[in-house]
């Protein structure tokens, strides 16, 4: 497709489940940013890759968070034992290279909800 | 620590009343200040980039400023369809090109 596309849209889960959120990037772009957001705010940084290397997790709120990218395209964010604080709005964002200034391209989002 | 701040929160305007929101920032070497349009339900949308003071962009109705200190988006005679989220984003200097994003602006448009 022509932008950047996320997986499920809407994902509802009672605390404690493993939840997995996909993101693809618009093609061939190098660089990949998970972002959350919650309600009322802006986005806030989690993690970012270039190609398949995860250069900076430093926005992961705890070890309960991981990502991926093992080929360099799709990227997967996953959350072990959902926690009802995690409910927010999950954004992925593909910029074209590996430079800064570059303006990120992002996807709707997925909607997580934790019961 | 970085800082970005926008005000208002929330903005309602008449259609044709032009106005500013502002985006004040603290960041250490700034690399780029970006803006965002972002509708409900909806992911940003990119606006325009601005990487040094003095710095101007447009687009249609929008006009983006940059400064030191703070970047105003103008926006000229808006419309309804301009209502939306507006946020402003800077990239830092000791950043791994990640974004620190503003809390938005709410912009209502009343016909």
């Amino acid at each position: 497709g022509a932008g950047v596309s996320q997986s499920p849209r809407y994902k509802v889960a009672k605390r404690g489940q493993d939840v997995a959120l996909r993101c693809d990037p618009i093609s061939g772009h190098v660089s990949l940013f998970w972002y959350q957001q919650a309600l009322g705010q802006g986005p806030e940084f989690l993690t970012y890759f270039q190609n398949e290397a995860q250069l900076d997790k430093s926005g992961l709120p705890s070890d309960r968070f991981f990502a991926e990218r093992p080929e360099g395209s799709v990227s997967t964010l996953k959350i072990q034992r959902t926690q009802q604080e995690d409910s927010a709005v999950y954004l992925c964002a593909s910029s074209q290279g590996a430079r800064s200034n570059q303006p990120q391209h992002f996807g709707d989002g997925t909607r997580l909800s934790i019961l | 620590e970085d800082q970005v701040t926008q005000s208002p929160e929330a903005l309602r305007l008449q259609e044709g009343e032009s106005s500013s929101l502002n985006c004040s920032y603290t960041v250490s070497g700034l690399r780029g200040l970006f803006w965002y349009r972002q509708d409900p339900g909806k992911g940003p949308e990119f606006l325009f980039t601005l990487y040094s003071a003095g710095e101007e962009k447009e687009k249609e109705r929008l006009k983006a400023t940059l400064t030191k200190k703070e970047s105003f988006l103008h926006i000229t005679a808006p419309k309804p369809e301009d209502s939306a989220t507006y946020l402003c984003a800077v990239q830092a200097g000791g950043s791994n090109n990640d974004m620190r994003f503003g809390a938005g602006t709410r912009l209502t448009v009343k016909p």
